[in-house]
This record gives structure tokens, sequence and C-alpha cells, in this order.
């Protein structure tokens, strides 16, 4: 089946700029992760969805980080007023997550941020 | 807060050594451990996961074992491939959400 998609694959955009980033998990996953891997910070967690709960927000650098999930499915990350220190790849996980039980999280292949 | 340390890279090899990359971990509860591989050009790839103390994980020739008492999940092969060559991230799996809080990532390269 379809794995964990991710558009677009690349992205560069001026800084001051707001951008978008999507994901498609795998159908039937509840579960849903937003990392970013960047050279100075190895791949850090930012954002987690699990069914129609709240998200954990914990991960998120800054305020002008957001996401949401709609549907359930879908979910995009915005990213307000880029700063160069954004550039980065965000790698979004999908699983089929019942809080408590560990299932492998499958990852999409990546948005490559560039912020010039 | 919980955290993964692995050893730093990056690790050359030639092929057929035998190859360990060091991890580990600081946790409150009982995480699950997990090591992830990205080869050249590609995504984040389970590569094997143990969910308890003395679990031992294992794929592709790969293993590593859950320590409790050493906190360690250490990444063993004992006879590498130039194809093995990639980046190695360990991880642990936090017990409640799921989220997994990864190393810094070890780059293999395997020479012929």
């Amino acid at each position: 089946g379809a794995g964990v998609s991710q558009s677009p694959s690349n992205k560069v955009t001026e800084k001051g700029k707001d951008v978008e980033l999507r994901c498609d998990p795998i159908s039937g996953h509840t579960a849903l992760y937003w990392y970013r891997q960047s050279l100075g910070q190895g791949l850090e967690f930012l954002i987690y969805f699990q069914g129609n709960s709240a998200p954990d927000k914990s991960g998120l650098p800054s305020d002008r980080f957001s996401a949401e999930r709609t549907g359930g499915s879908v979910s995009t990350l915005t990213i307000q007023r880029t700063q160069q220190e954004d550039s980065a790849v965000y790698l979004c996980a999908s699983s089929p997550g019942v809080a408590g039980i560990v299932y492998e999280q499958y990852f999409g292949p990546g948005t490559r941020l560039t912020v010039t | 807060g919980n955290s993964v340390t692995q050893m730093e890279g990056p690790v050359t090899l030639s092929e057929e050594a035998f190859l360990t990359i060091n991890c580990t971990y600081t946790a409150t509860g009982y995480p699950s451990l997990f090591w992830y591989v990205q080869y050249p050009g590609e995504g984040l790839q389970l590569l094997l996961k143990a969910t308890k103390a003395d679990d031992k994980g294992s794929n592709k020739g790969f293993e590593a074992t859950y320590r409790k008492e050493t906190t360690s999940f250490h990444l063993e092969k004992g006879s590498v491939q130039v194809s093995d060559s990639a980046v190695y991230f360990c991880a642990l799996s936090e017990s409640n959400t799921g989220k997994l809080i990864f190393g810094q990532g070890t780059t293999l390269q395997v020479k012929p």
C-alpha cells in the first residue's frame, strides 16, 4: 500500500515569507508526528497528533510554528515569517498509534526547506 | 528529560569488518529502543527494535540488545558490506506518546 507522502519535496523561500508543508499519512494510522532534521540539531521532535486528542506541541521551537490535522488524516505544518535557521528537512511519520502500545513509525521522504 | 547519546562518526571500515556503534540512553519509565537507518538519498527506515529489557532486535545481520543495567543498546554486525554505508540513528520511544528521541546519528562508510 501507499506509504507516507509529503509535499513539496523541496521548498525554497525568502526570509520572512510563510510556508506550508503537507503530510499524507498511511490510511488508518491514527498517530502522526512531525520531526525536523538539521545539521546543527540532528533529528528533533516537533509535534504529535493522536486521534481526536489535543496535539502535543512540546517540540515546536517558537510560536511561528503551528500544525493542524484535518479529519484525522492530512496534516499541515505552517511556519510563519521564516528565518534562515528554519532551513532543514521536515519529516512526517505515522503509526497505528494507540497510547501505551509501541508501534513502528513510518517516515515520509521529507520536505527540504531552504530559507534564503 | 529523556535523551540518547551515540558514538560520533564518521566510522570507516573495510568490507567484512566487525561493526559496533555505541548507544546509551537516559529515560524515565520503560522506553522502547530503536535503530533507524538512512541510506544516501533515502528516507528513514526502521532497522530493528526492542521493547523490553534483555530483548534482542535483529534484522539484515544487524543486532542490538536492550541492556537496562547499562542503559545501552549498541548496534553490531559481524561482517559489513559496502551497501551498509549509511547514517544510523539510535532512538527511544516515550512510553505514553510514542514520540521518538533520537541520538545525533553515526555515519558509516564501508570501503571495498
